[in-house]
């Protein structure tokens, strides 16, 4: 069936570094643009990062940009996010989800992963 | 950014209930609109896109309406899976932003 899988998440300290996997499966995955989407303990949704289909564009959150950057492997059908100098506001559940659509034209989220937890600590 | 108000922040309702949701953006985003469900501890759920076309498999009791700056999501009949936490998001422009979230509980 269609899902996602992410891992790679843990805890971190303060400044540290984690590199976020999602491997897809069930469906085409170089057809779909993904997003990686987190949620703060008790909060809502955050949009973190965007990528089109064969990675020719990314978009990042203005609160990860410069620490954080998105890539896929489409031989791989994985989704990543390398995140850099983290910190304590880094904290949450981090979801990849798939869009509709190939190019960003729309940000319609279809398909969600489990989320994979991210929190920084000392 | 694009700026996505939700009311209620939360509502109580039982089963069998008509209940609505507004959510409004501080800019026109045209019909760019996703509503998402989410249970605790799981992850979110597309219901609708494009502010009005219900997403494969999702029952005929939601439906959303509403373009520009003001969109409603309804159910029609609140079943007792329905009880979660919903969220607008505008799919109008970089970078996409959801509404707060509206929790639906049980009266």
């Amino acid at each position: 069936q269609v899902q996602l899988v992410e891992s790679g998440g843990g805890v971190v300290q303060p400044g540290g570094s984690l590199r976020l996997s999602c491997v897809a499966s069930g469906f085409t995955f170089n057809n779909h643009a993904m997003h990686w989407v987190r949620q703060a303990p008790g909060k809502g949704l955050e949009w973190v990062a965007a990528i089109s289909h064969d990675g020719s564009n990314k978009f990042h959150a203005d609160s990860v940009t410069g620490r954080s950057t998105i890539s896929r492997d489409n031989s791989k059908k994985t989704l990543y996010l390398q995140m850099n100098s983290l910190t304590a506001e880094d904290t949450a559940v981090y979801y990849c989800a798939r869009d509709r659509d190939h190019l960003l034209r729309f940000f319609y989220m279809d398909i969600w992963g489990k989320g994979t937890p991210v929190t920084v600590s000392s | 950014d694009i700026q996505m108000t939700q009311s209620p922040s939360s509502v109580s309702a039982s089963v069998g209930d008509r209940v609505t949701i507004t959510c409004r953006a501080s800019q026109g985003i045209s019909n760019w609109l996703a509503w998402y469900q989410q249970k605790p501890g799981k992850a979110p759920k597309l219901l609708i896109y494009a502010a009005s076309n219900l997403h494969g498999g999702v029952p005929s009791r939601f439906s959303g309406s509403g373009s520009g700056t003001h969109f409603t999501l309804t159910i029609s009949s609140l079943q007792p899976e329905d009880f979660a936490t919903y969220y607008c998001q505008q799919a109008n422009s970089f970078p996409p932003t959801f509404g707060q979230g509206t929790k639906v509980d049980i009266k």
